[in-house]
């Protein structure tokens, strides 16, 4: 199901560029959050959002910003990509009984 | 903030034997414990909860058991099967907000 869609679902970018993921959903959620997943890690949170002005940092927010440009979309952007940001890249939208996650961006940064 | 810890990481089992993973909490004001179960290449999908005030929940193979005053939870599957071989992850969180993950456990269900 297309409820929480990331775009792109692959991306191979170079040390220092600019790069942006992209999330949008369907389900009506106020809450948005970005998870990096490594192996090993679990999930660990990058930013979080519970509504378009509300913006927060999560556990691992250095090198990472974020963009609420309305309730379906929150877009994850890394200013100057480095090599250990490679990794899968999740959004989920929550309410009161869990989050839905988006398919994933799995993003190398060479 | 809260710090969830989950063991074993990698498990693996007979099929039709049973498999447990269990989860620990720092913050006693943890209140909702969903387990997600991430299939090769997929997003993770919640597959069970429980709620502070339940100490346990069961759905077919699947049981979740909570214990709040060692603030630990246990998955519980039994009769495991080859499509249940995943990643599961637990998670804790205090008001729905946001939610604590564990590392993760590997599933795999040998045939």
């Amino acid at each position: 199901d297309a409820d929480v869609t990331q775009t792109p679902r692959n991306r191979i970018t170079k040390t220092g560029k600019r790069i942006m993921l992209e999330c949008s959903q369907t389900k009506g959620h106020d809450r948005m959050y970005w998870y990096r997943q490594d192996p090993g890690l679990g999930l660990r949170l990058i930013y979080y959002s519970f509504d378009v002005k509300d913006i927060n940092k999560g556990e691992i927010s250095d090198g990472y910003s974020v963009s609420r440009q309305a309730q379906a979309k929150f877009s994850l952007s890394l200013e100057s990509a480095i090599p250990n940001q490679t990794a899968l890249y999740f959004c989920a939208t929550g309410d009161n009984y869990g989050y839905t996650f988006g398919s994933g961006t799995r993003l190398t940064v060479v | 903030g809260e710090n969830v810890e989950q063991h074993p990481s990698t498990l693996s089992v007979q099929e039709g034997d049973s498999a447990v993973i269990k989860c620990t909490y720092s913050d006693s004001a943890s209140n909702y414990f969903p387990w997600y179960k991430q299939e090769l290449g997929k997003r993770p999908q919640l597959i069970i909860d429980i709620r502070s005030n339940v100490g346990e929940k069961k759905d077919q193979r699947i049981a979740v058991t909570l214990n709040k005053t060692a603030k630990h939870f246990s998955l519980h599957i039994t009769e495991t099967q080859p499509e249940d071989s995943a990643v599961y992850f637990c998670a804790a969180s205090m008001t729905f907000n946001k939610f604590y993950f564990g590392s993760g456990t590997k599933l795999n269900v040998k045939p």
